[in-house]
């Protein structure tokens, strides 16, 4: 079945430290999505970056950073000089459209970024 | 630009009384649908998504059902609340097609009591 784990479930740093937030996922296919959001406290969720199977390639936007691994089933999210306003829980998601509309969550990692 | 409305933000309810959530998508057409739970601090669940009108899946059995009346209309209702329904509802939409990721409202807080 589908999975995706996030074994990080708290994670607390000082602000402009940099943190890594961890995503495993376990697909049936060759062809899937990888997506990562993030839920403020405000409660909505906020999508932040695709990623497709066929592409390996990591990508930076600006304090944001993602590695994605094929080789390890991995997706995992960076980000550099943190700051309060990224105190947020962080869900990565993924998607295989052979199966289905559904997309599938990880449990979330609640980062809290401290002055 | 599509805007996604749910409504209401917050909502108490006593048990055993009817629901009803109703979310809205604009600026797109034959939206995919969906219906998320997000039970206190855990992650989320889908209960349902519609491809289309009057076309409803359901991933979980429970008291819970959901209808799409209308191309860019979604419902979430229920005849009679358990406290365990209690939780963080998030309606979503997606264009059709495989890479599109899910964008969210802004969710529904619902207390049973």
């Amino acid at each position: 079945a589908q999975k995706v784990t996030q074994a990080q479930t708290e994670i607390s740093v000082v602000e402009k430290e940099d943190v890594t937030l961890d995503c495993v996922y376990e697909t049936r296919d060759t062809t899937y999505y990888l997506f990562w959001y993030k839920q403020p406290p405000s409660g909505e969720l906020v999508f932040l970056i695709r990623r497709n199977s066929f592409d390996e390639q990591n990508e930076i936007s600006g304090r944001y950073s993602w590695n994605f691994q094929k080789s390890t089933s991995s997706f995992n999210f960076t980000i550099t000089a943190s700051q309060v306003v990224d105190s947020a829980v962080y869900f990565c998601a993924l998607s295989e459209p052979a199966y289905g509309q559904n997309f599938v969550f990880g449990p979330g990692t609640r980062l809290s970024v401290l002055p | 630009s599509q805007t996604i409305h749910q409504w209401p933000a917050t909502l108490v309810q006593p048990v055993g009384s009817p629901l009803s959530l109703e979310c809205t998508v604009e600026g797109t057409s034959n939206p995919n649908l969906y219906w998320y739970r997000q039970a206190a601090g855990r992650g989320l669940q889908l209960l349902f998504y519609s491809v289309g009108i009057g076309q409803i899946s359901s991933e979980v059995p429970q008291n819970l059902s959901a209808s799409r009346p209308q191309d860019r209309q979604f419902i979430l209702s229920s005849k009679k609340l358990l406290l365990s329904d209690s939780g963080f509802y998030l309606c979503a939409w997606k264009r059709t097609g495989n890479n599109s990721p899910l964008h969210f409202g802004n969710g529904t807080r619902l207390t049973v009591t």
